[in-house]
């Protein structure tokens, strides 16, 4: 059975820290790895990740994928308020597997002023 | 459209009703999802449509809870007799092809009162 883990499942961080989250998985056929970050309703897309040891990047926000280890880490540089959500992994399988994307429970970040 | 469409936004159903959900995906997605997400709690896989292939249904809680789509356009999510545990948001997702870059909808808000 394909399982995701995701750690911490809530963090508090005060304004200007960085933070690493942490996302592990077991999927068989494994394609990619993707991160959404939920604030309200919809998650939003933030990075796909397929090959291991290439650091995607984004502003404050940047993601590496370690196949080796069979886990992800997405860092958040500087955080702000705005950081506050959830986050979400989900590798893909290319088929094979018991479904397309299948999501970890996230990540519960919290940044104080 | 430019998005993936769901609706109703909300809805509040008496127990025991029926109730259908609908999900019009991204043009040429082949790849949609169904996912139920609880207040606080992740997001739980139900359903996933892969073009013309039969769907996994692995996710569906029970069979009260059943699934259509048509090759690749709209998708009705129908759960009968409801029941107040399946209070929650219910998130359709779609993307062009398996484990790639999944869009989501902005849910519909189910309260079974």
């Amino acid at each position: 059975e394909d399982k995701v883990v995701q750690s911490p499942l809530s963090l508090v961080v005060h304004e200007g820290d960085t933070v690493t989250l942490n996302c592990s998985y077991e999927v068989t056929n494994f394609r990619s790895l993707l991160w959404y970050k939920q604030e309200k309703k919809a998650p939003t897309f933030l990075f796909m990740l397929t090959s291991s040891g290439i650091e995607k990047k984004s502003g404050r926000l940047s993601s590496i994928l370690d196949k080796k280890e069979l886990s992800s880490i997405l860092n958040i540089t500087a955080t702000q308020t705005g950081d506050s959500a959830i986050y979400l992994c989900a590798p893909g399988d290319s088929g094979g597997g018991a479904d397309g994307l299948t999501f970890g429970k996230g990540t519960h970040l919290i940044i104080q002023p | 459209g430019a998005g993936v469409s769901q609706s109703p936004s909300n809805k509040v159903t008496e127990k025991g009703k029926d109730v259908e959900l609908r999900c019009d995906p991204i043009s040429g997605h082949t790849a949609l999802y169904w996912y139920r997400q609880r207040l606080g709690q992740g997001l739980e896989f139900l359903i996933y449509f892969q073009g013309n292939s039969a769907p996994d249904k692995s996710g569906l809680p029970s069979d009260r809870f059943s699934a259509e789509r048509t090759g690749e356009s709209v998708s009705t999510l129908t759960i009968q007799r409801t029941q107040q545990e399946d209070s929650a948001v219910y998130l359709c997702a779609s993307s062009l092809m398996r484990a790639s870059q999944a869009f989501f909808g902005q849910g519909t808000r189910l309260t079974v009162v």
